[in-house]
């Protein structure tokens, strides 16, 4: 079974402009979320989406965004880009229904803002 | 809200010693405890997890690990480390009840092991 599948891997933008990442799930998971990992912050819960709805939300600036399709396929945007957005993006999908929660991550995006 | 302290930043160990990475964790609410690895420009990959029952659990890689409710502590431990566990290693909670899938994740403890 192919794991999650998250692209580009790298990328590398200016200040001001924006991106859109995106992540294929693992067959038969329904649930997508998004976290950011950087040097200072560690990871960080970003959003989750759960049969196209975002279900929950972490702490983030509006310029953060996201959205899941009916094939569970997600893509998340990140508008006006800031040299602090520089990060590995990860997303993760779990099987609803399972009641451990586990959650699987891709290999990531790491964004680059210069 | 739900937080997440490993205890130490590095641990340097040699090839076939002992190692235990501390994790404690902070909750109003019941929760799953997780122990997650990451290699260098890899993803997280999932080591073990305890939802309940037996508070010793065995993970991949011959790790494990033991929730202690009344410490709060969910230490992962290895009897002899090899070179290829060289890795960062992230423990993490998630709320057990509620259809959310969040996890807090801890600041992560590098662990580097010397030959």
């Amino acid at each position: 079974k192919a794991g999650v599948t998250q692209t580009p891997r790298y990328l590398i933008k200016t200040r001001g402009q924006q991106v859109t990442l995106s992540c294929s799930p693992i067959s038969g998971h329904r649930s997508v979320s998004w976290y950011q990992q950087t040097p200072g912050q560690g990871l960080q819960f970003l959003f989750e989406y759960f049969s196209e709805t975002q279900r929950n939300k972490g702490n983030f600036p509006g310029r953060f965004s996201g959205r899941q399709f009916s094939n569970s396929r997600s893509e998340m945007n990140v508008s006006t880009l800031e040299l602090g957005d520089s990060a590995l993006y990860l997303c993760a999908s779990s099987f609803q229904g399972d009641s451990g929660n586990t959650i699987y991550f891709g290999e990531g995006s790491w964004l680059t803002v210069v | 809200a739900q937080s997440v302290t490993q205890l130490d930043s590095q641990v340097p160990v040699f090839e076939e010693a002992p190692v235990e990475l501390r994790c404690n964790y902070s909750s109003s609410v019941s929760v799953y405890l997780f122990w997650y690895v990451q290699y260098p420009n890899q993803g997280l990959q999932l080591l073990l997890k305890y939802l309940s029952g037996s508070t010793l659990v065995k993970g991949i890689n011959g790790f494990e690990a033991e929730f202690n409710k009344s410490q709060t502590s969910f230490h992962l431990r290895k009897p002899s480390v090899h070179i290829s566990d060289t890795a960062e290693y992230f423990c993490a909670v998630s709320v057990s009840s509620g259809s959310a899938r969040q996890l807090t994740f801890g600041s992560g403890t590098q662990l580097t092991v010397l030959p």
